[in-house]
């Protein structure tokens, strides 16, 4: 069936480098995008989302991008912190405008980094 | 303004046992989203809903299952004669009632640890 996948399990940086954390998804019909951060013991948090009518977002130390022609979607965070070690989800939704809740999830990136 | 409240936070149940977990949307939020999160997978669709409607439950099982969401109080995810393959974390998110004012997100509570023993 259709889903959303990560490239790679693990990611290592040192503290002040800039992460990239990639997902691929499947379903071409997906027109809504999220990227949340899941700390041991806690629920998923909103970290930035992307609409399938732009290609580039950026919020604060964050920025995704959105290919639409290769079905891939990336997280960049600059400058990372230690307070940045978490699991990383991506997710998609194709409601199709009525509600954008429900997502499916890949499988996530267990980012870690070192002072 | 209160985030998505799920409790209880950790609940063990021995094999055969009811388990009832419950969440409260964010104020101003009627749909509600229910979600399974195996150890070290992402999470997983279960159901959806609106006040005293379940929208999509494609994701739930066929049996034991059922969740409900009243028109007063918080959504219900009830798991009949629990097994131990239920173990696992489940979490409630919420989105506001319009999904064309610009605050589309879920919002995700801190959900709930079941054990089964």
């Amino acid at each position: 069936g259709e889903s959303v996948g990560l490239h790679l399990p693990t990611l290592s940086v040192q503290e002040g480098d800039n992460s990239i954390i990639n997902c691929a998804y499947s379903n071409s019909a997906s027109d809504y995008f999220i990227w949340y951060k899941q700390e041991s013991g806690k629920g998923p948090q909103f970290i930035i989302d992307i609409r399938s009518n732009m290609d580039k977002r950026q919020g604060q130390r964050v920025t995704v991008l959105l290919n639409k022609t290769v079905k891939h979607l990336s997280l960049q965070i600059a400058a990372t912190q230690p307070g940045d070690s978490a699991v990383y989800f991506c997710a998609e939704s194709n409601a199709g405008g009525t509600s954008y809740g429900k997502l499916t999830f890949g499988q996530g990136t267990i980012l870690t980094v070192h002072p | 303004n209160a985030g998505v409240m799920q409790n209880p936070r950790h609940l063990v149940r021995r094999r055969g046992q009811e388990a009832r977990l419950r969440c409260s949307p964010m104020k101003g939020h009627s749909h509600v989203y229910w979600y399974r999160q195996l150890p070290e997978e992402g999470l997983k669709f279960m159901v959806y809903l609106q006040k005293e409607n379940i929208i999509d439950e494609s994701g739930m099982p066929k049996e034991r299952f059922s969740a409900e969401f009243p028109k007063e109080g918080p959504s219900i995810l009830r798991i009949q004669q629990v097994v131990r393959g239920d173990s696992a974390a489940y979490f409630c998110a919420s989105s506001p009632r319009s999904a064309g004012t610009g605050n589309t997100e879920a919002f995700f509570g801190q959900g709930t640890r079941l054990t089964v023993v």
